[in-house]
């Protein structure tokens, strides 16, 4: 596997479920990130991790609950869920997070969650 | 009003046509400007990437950088089927990691 890689690519879930967003990146970077894309919006920076630490949470409600075991996974964990939350999830990672430079930061393909 | 504006589209335009996508920023402390493309079921990838203003190109592609308007634009050039894709602008003041995104637009080109 190269590149960045998520898993499952699509979840349809209950209100009441719980489950897992799985990301993992091949590239060695040491920063990574969850995004959420709705349709016609910008995208919305949910968490960073910064070698292992998060260093960002952008007012995300506590249903989301990120984990960052090391440098190359990332997982969101999923319970009670709204259907609005219904969205294309994104992870990224790039070489760092921080500096006074743009850091390409890398896509994987997403996991399409829907919420009944 | 949004950091960052962005017609979602779509637009449609025949195979070769030239393309201009653009977008319309407030934050005059923007200094690094990039253009993701993203196919359909992928996730975005970079396309170009500009540092403060002038224009830059490469093959079919040219991004062009306006600070005085605070708008930056994305030229491709005999537009191809394969170009269909949704083109999100964003851009960073290069202070953090943080990337400022537009809504992305939608580009379809007509064989």
């Amino acid at each position: 596997e190269t590149g960045v890689t998520q898993t499952p690519r699509h979840l349809v879930m209950g209100m009441t479920n719980k489950k897992s967003l799985k990301c993992e990146q091949h590239l060695g970077h040491n920063a990574m990130y969850w995004y959420k894309q709705s349709a016609k919006k910008p995208l919305e920076l949910m968490f960073v991790y910064n070698f292992k630490e998060q260093t960002e949470n952008n007012s995300v409600p506590s249903r989301f609950s990120p984990e960052c075991p090391n440098s190359s996974h990332l997982f969101l964990h999923l319970h009670t869920l709204q259907p609005e939350d219904s969205a294309l999830y994104l992870c990224a990672s790039s070489r760092k997070s921080q500096g006074s430079s743009y850091n390409e930061q890398f896509f994987g393909p997403g996991t399409r969650l829907t919420v009944l | 009003q949004k950091e960052v504006e962005q017609d979602p589209g779509p637009l449609s335009v025949p195979e070769g046509a030239i393309v201009s996508l653009n977008c319309t920023y407030s934050n005059s402390a923007f200094q690094y400007f990039m253009w993701y493309r993203q196919y359909s079921r992928k996730g975005p990838e970079l396309l170009m990437y500009t540092y403060s203003s002038g224009n830059k190109e490469d093959g079919r592609f040219t991004a062009q950088v306006d600070k005085s308007s605070k708008y930056i634009s994305l030229f491709i050039r005999d537009s191809q089927p394969s170009d269909s894709a949704t083109y999100l602008c964003a851009m960073s003041d290069g202070s953090n990691y943080q990337l400022i995104w537009g809504a992305g637009t939608k580009l379809i080109i007509k064989p």
